[in-house]
């Protein structure tokens, strides 16, 4: 599969707790984002990866959101303490400078 | 007010209908205009994109992007059942790395 790739595709987990989600791009490719999408809406820009350097986050990533893509391969997005509010399909994206961006399949989380 | 707005639907056509979706923008720095189709539970997927003000078609898909106006439509002709998705609008401003800004999505029902 050449695809992007996310991991797991579904988790729940009780308020409070931390959970990491992990995204594998196309291989070769240099940008990696990572976008929020809740019911009814359309995504929303978290953060940005150009290599290894993470190089824009947005308002929304509070600090309780850390994101990492070490050696400019892989990244994973970290929330800490969930929220209720933080129940969305996190959808990373990954291109090479001159491209627009492959989505991946997304995870989705449910925080009770 | 949000940079991108796009009508939510739902919006129900039989088999074989002219489908319009439109989405308005308010930042003029907008420079690349793409449109994604969205199944359920999935990630967008590309479907076409422009750059600037103009016309593009690929088989039954028709884009259109009117910069005086800032106002973009995606034509769907014939309409198919496998056309039932969210579509989502999205744009790019001049300069950057390719951040898309989203419109909310257009739920879209195609009835044999």
């Amino acid at each position: 599969d050449t695809g992007v790739s996310q991991d797991p595709r579904h988790k729940i987990t009780k308020r409070g707790q931390n959970v990491t989600f992990r995204c594998d791009p196309i291989s070769e490719h240099n940008r990696l984002y990572w976008y929020r999408q809740t019911l009814g809406q359309g995504p929303e820009f978290l953060t940005y990866f150009q290599n290894e350097a993470q190089l824009e986050k947005s308002r929304l990533l509070s600090d309780r959101f850390s994101a990492e893509r070490p050696k400019g391969s892989f990244s994973t997005l970290e929330i800490q303490r969930t929220e209720q509010g933080d129940s969305a399909m996190y959808l990373c994206a990954s291109s090479v400078s001159t491209e627009l961006g492959f989505f991946g399949p997304g995870t989705r989380l449910t925080v009770l | 007010q949000k940079e991108v707005e796009q009508d939510p639907g739902p919006l129900s056509v039989p088999e074989g209908a002219i489908v319009s979706l439109n989405c308005t923008y308010s930042n003029s720095a907008f420079q690349y205009f793409m449109w994604y189709r969205q199944y359920s539970r999935k990630g967008p997927e590309l479907l076409m994109y422009t750059y600037s003000s103009g016309n593009k078609e690929d088989g039954r898909f028709t884009a259109q992007v009117d910069k005086s106006s800032k106002y973009i439509s995606l034509f769907i002709r014939d309409s198919q059942p496998s056309d039932s998705a969210t579509y989502l609008c999205a744009m790019i401003p001049s300069g950057g790395y390719n951040k898309l800004i989203f419109g909310a999505g257009t739920r879209l029902a195609v009835h044999p």
